[in-house]
């Protein structure tokens, strides 16, 4: 089984810049989620897709963060205009169906994006 | 106060040894305890899982956790230098769209 890709592994940007993230979920997973990730902190939410509907995204800056997901498979995590605590890992993940305690996620390794 | 307490770390210790990791927690909702191992600029992948209290082993790992004091462990037996990583608890509740919220993950260094 194929995991969750993402890409690019790695982004750096001006504060101020625009960035956009890909992901693309585990065959037939209905649920996708976008975490972000500071160094030295665990993962924190920002939004839940339930096929191409947002679920959650009560943690999500919308001032400044926008995602979607088209046809309910990829996703797409943009940031404009991008400041200095933005520098994270962002981690995209997916599982089969609602409610991640029941199935766990399964992560993709994340975008690295540094904001100078 | 954080949904979810864990110690960072880091902690090292030789190898052979037995590794205790810990995590507390405030939301008695929680039902369903994960233990994720994410090693080094890769994402974390699900080690160990537990619904409501009790104990699960899998191989050199248990998972325990006591809902009474909103605690749980993960022990790791005959560590490895493999076993070098960031470890994160996350815990959800029962509803259909509950998420997982994560501890800040601790830093084992396992030394030869």
């Amino acid at each position: 089984e194929a995991g969750v890709a993402q890409s690019p592994r790695y982004k750096i940007i001006e504060k101020r810049q625009s960035v956009a993230f890909w992901c693309n979920p585990i065959s037939g997973h209905a649920t996708l989620y976008w975490y972000q990730q500071i160094l030295g902190q665990g993962p924190k939410l920002l939004i839940q897709f339930q096929n191409n509907g947002v679920v959650d995204d009560s943690q999500l800056p919308k001032d400044r963060f926008s995602a979607e997901r088209l046809k309910g498979v990829d996703s797409t995590l943009k940031i404009q205009p991008a400041k200095l605590e933005d520098s994270a890992v962002y981690l995209c993940a997916s599982s089969p169906a609602v409610g991640g305690g029941l199935y766990g996620y399964t992560f993709g390794s994340g975008t690295r994006l540094t904001v100078v | 106060q954080k949904e979810v307490e864990q110690d960072p770390g880091p902690l090292s210790v030789p190898e052979g040894a037995i590794v205790s990791l810990n995590c507390t927690y405030s939301n008695s909702a929680f039902q369903y305890f994960m233990w994720y191992r994410q090693y080094s600029r890769k994402g974390p992948e699900l080690l160990m899982y537990t619904y409501s209290s009790g104990n699960k082993e899998d191989g050199r790992f248990t998972a325990q956790v006591d809902k009474s004091s909103k605690y749980i462990s993960l022990f790791i037996r005959d560590s490895q230098p493999s076993d070098s990583a960031t470890y994160l608890c996350a815990m959800s509740g029962s509803g259909g769209y509950n998420k997982l919220i994560f501890g800040a993950g601790t830093r084992l260094a396992v030394h030869p």
